[in-house]
């Protein structure tokens, strides 16, 4: 009963660098999100997909790009990291018909 | 006015104390309401869910809803130490297909 799989953990990035962050879930759910967490602002969603083949941005989409590959799967990635995206980042899905979300347990980014 | 107001902390409590949490919002499409609980460096995991107004319970642990008021509550009672976490509120106004608004979380602190 794997969830929300995340990876990786932990990443150190230096500015400039791009990388992408992998997000499965193995609970048939439809929708798909991205959220970044930082101390004092709580989460924050950057993108979404309510379904296999459609994204949508959400608060804070700038900087960023996403992928729904599938419906079990859906990528984050950042072209060129700025410090400010230094962050602790959540992947979550929530099922048809159902508003719960849940969540990966996160990957910690640094951009030095 | 920030869509859903929720006061960080840290609020601190002996062990066996009745916790109560809470959260106001001003959006009164909101139907769908959640308590998160997340440990220090962990994704939030989902601990209650409540449609509209009236309450929930779970255990220790009951949700209550008053939409009137546009007012949430998370009481805990005979509060351990392993609930020392942050607890976030979230709540949406759309059944399948939705975002959540989160509050910034509270954090508690159970003393043994």
């Amino acid at each position: 009963n794997a969830g929300v799989t995340q990876t990786p953990k932990f990443q150190v990035l230096k500015t400039g660098q791009s990388m992408t962050l992998q997000c499965a879930q193995d609970m048939n759910h439809n929708s798909m999100y991205w959220y970044r967490q930082d101390p004092g602002m709580g989460l924050r969603l950057i993108y979404y997909s309510a379904s296999e083949g459609t994204t949508d941005k959400g608060e804070v989409p700038n900087g960023y790009n996403v992928s729904r590959l599938n419906k079990r799967e859906f990528s984050l990635r950042l072209e060129s990291a700025a410090p400010s995206q230094t962050s602790v980042y959540f992947c979550a899905s929530s099922g048809r018909g159902n508003t719960e979300a849940f969540f990966g347990q996160g990957t910690r980014l640094t951009v030095v | 006015q920030k869509e859903v107001e929720q006061d960080p902390g840290p609020l601190s409590v002996p062990e066996g104390a009745i916790v109560s949490l809470n959260c106001t919002y001003s959006n009164s499409a909101f139907q769908y309401f959640m308590w998160y609980r997340q440990y220090s460096r962990k994704g939030p995991e989902l601990l209650m869910y409540t449609y509209s107004s009236g309450n929930k319970e779970d255990g220790r642990f009951t949700a209550q809803v008053d939409k009137s008021s546009k007012y949430i509550s998370l009481f805990i009672r005979d509060s351990q130490p392993s609930d020392s976490a942050t607890y976030l509120c979230a709540m949406s106004s759309i059944s399948g297909y939705s975002t959540l608004t989160f509050g910034k979380g509270t954090m508690l602190l159970v003393s043994p």
